[in-house]
């Protein structure tokens, strides 16, 4: 079957730009994570849904950073005003209930020039 | 906030050995404890898991140990192939948010034919 998928897969854009990712769960998955990966670092979380609604969203950075799941499957982080240091990859993960497994997607690596 | 440290932050084997990672964390509300593998540009894979109310799991040669008594857990993997040279990152979920995770910076274990 098919698994977590998130485009683009790659984002160039300029400092002050504003930016959305897409992250495509698995099937019937009710949890979603997004997670941010530097590189030589392990990932770090941004934001957890249950269903439509954020759950946790204390690992998001500050204000520029949002992130929605209005049907409770696809979801959409949002970066205002990129800077320099938002540059990483970031991974999304679902999992079928909060407790189980979660499954990464391929990640879309973002470059702000 | 809480944070989950890992050790080595490189490990070299020859094919055949064992290969051993520790992790400590410090949030006594975590319950959950994955191991992910990540190739060179590619999403983290779960090889194993474990929860807080077991000691010890093991699958095939890979199994992973767990005191919570001093936050700390261990990967171990015997008979390393030169295909187990990856990035693997421990995690442990996060106490106050379901099962959000706190990764290690990670270990790139190399084994050298």
């Amino acid at each position: 079957g098919a698994g977590v998928s998130q485009t683009p897969s790659n984002k160039v854009t300029e400092k002050g730009k504003y930016v959305e990712l897409r992250c495509d769960p698995i099937s019937g998955h009710t949890a979603l994570y997004w997670y941010r990966q530097s590189l030589g670092q392990g990932p770090e979380f941004l934001i957890y849904f249950q269903g439509t609604g954020a759950a946790d969203d204390s690992g998001l950075p500050n204000d520029r950073f949002f992130a929605v799941r209005p049907e409770g499957s696809v979801s959409t982080l949002k970066i205002q005003r990129t800077e320099r240091g938002d540059s990483a990859v970031y991974l999304c993960a679902s999992s079928l209930l909060a407790q189980n497994e979660q499954f990464f997607g391929p990640g879309t690596r973002l470059t702000v020039l | 906030g809480e944070n989950v440290e890992q050790h080595p932050s490189t490990l070299s084997v020859q094919e055949g050995d064992s290969a051993v990672i520790k992790c400590t964390y410090s949030d006594s509300a975590s319950n959950y404890f994955p191991w992910y593998k990540q190739e060179l540009g590619k999403r983290p894979q779960l090889i194993i898991d474990i929860r807080s109310n077991v000691g010890e799991k093991k699958d095939q040669r890979i199994a992973v140990t767990l005191n919570k008594t001093a936050k700390h857990f261990s990967l171990h993997i015997t008979e390393t192939q030169p295909e187990d040279s990856a990035v693997y990152f421990c995690a442990a979920s996060m106490g106050n948010s379901g099962y959000a995770l706190n990764f290690g910076k990670g270990t790139s274990l190399l084994v050298t034919p």
